[in-house]
């Protein structure tokens, strides 16, 4: 099956800082979604981006579908955007998720 | 309601009971789904729902783990004769279906078997 890899595993940044958050899978992918799980738990949605790439405020998605990865871009990082961010690919199969192991996002004031 | 509402949010029980999670989905979304997440891990899949057709059932552990949804909209997830590994957040996620569909998920439920 499709294997996802997220880098880095721990990022520990100040505030303000920017930070680049890579995803990798193995195979062609239907589609691939990025979300935010905060300190709470709570999943939420980032992009949804199969290929190109879509900005929301201080976050920016891209995806390089021919080449197999996505960038998740966080600018000028607040406290706020500690969590941990998850990758998630749909296959070509059915329509399971194939989620990375994450990374874990630290930011100090 | 606006987003996918899971209850209870939390659920202590004792090793060997039944256990009974809820999920109510975005009105209009035809596709369910059941994730476990355990401490520190990445997302699960357990279920699949799409409106009529067959469940996906590829993710459950064991036979222990069951899932129903009625009317094509209200899922249960049911776990019995619970065991201290089953203790996890399970997720629920709503789509509008078919391929190429992002998922939203709700808060969870927070287990814990004694």
């Amino acid at each position: 099956g499709i294997q996802v890899e997220q880098s880095p595993p721990d990022l520990i940044l100040q505030e303000g800082a920017n930070s680049t958050l890579r995803c990798n899978f193995s195979d062609s992918v239907n589609n691939l979604q990025w979300f935010h799980q905060n300190p709470w738990g709570q999943l939420i949605n980032l992009f949804y981006i199969p290929s190109g790439t879509k900005q929301n405020g201080r976050l920016s998605a891209t995806t390089v579908a021919t080449e197999r990865y996505s960038l998740l871009y966080i600018s000028s990082s607040q406290t706020t955007d500690s969590g941990v961010y998850f990758c998630a690919v749909e296959g070509w199969s059915n329509y399971q998720l194939i989620w990375g192991a994450g990374t874990k996002l630290i930011i100090k004031p | 309601g606006a987003g996918v509402s899971q209850s209870p949010s939390n659920k202590v029980t004792e090793k060997g009971k039944d256990v009974e999670l809820r999920c109510d989905p975005i009105s209009g979304h035809t596709a369910l789904y059941w994730y476990r997440q355990s401490l520190g891990q990445g997302l699960e899949f357990l279920i699949y729902f799409q409106g009529n057709s067959a469940p996906d059932k590829s993710g459950l552990p064991s036979d222990r783990f069951s899932a129903e949804r009625t009317g094509g909209s209200v899922s249960t997830l049911t776990i019995q004769r619970t065991q201290q590994e089953d203790s996890a957040v399970y997720l629920c996620a709503s789509s509008l279906g078919g391929f190429n569909q992002p998922q939203h998920f709700g808060d969870g439920t927070r287990l814990s078997i004694l």
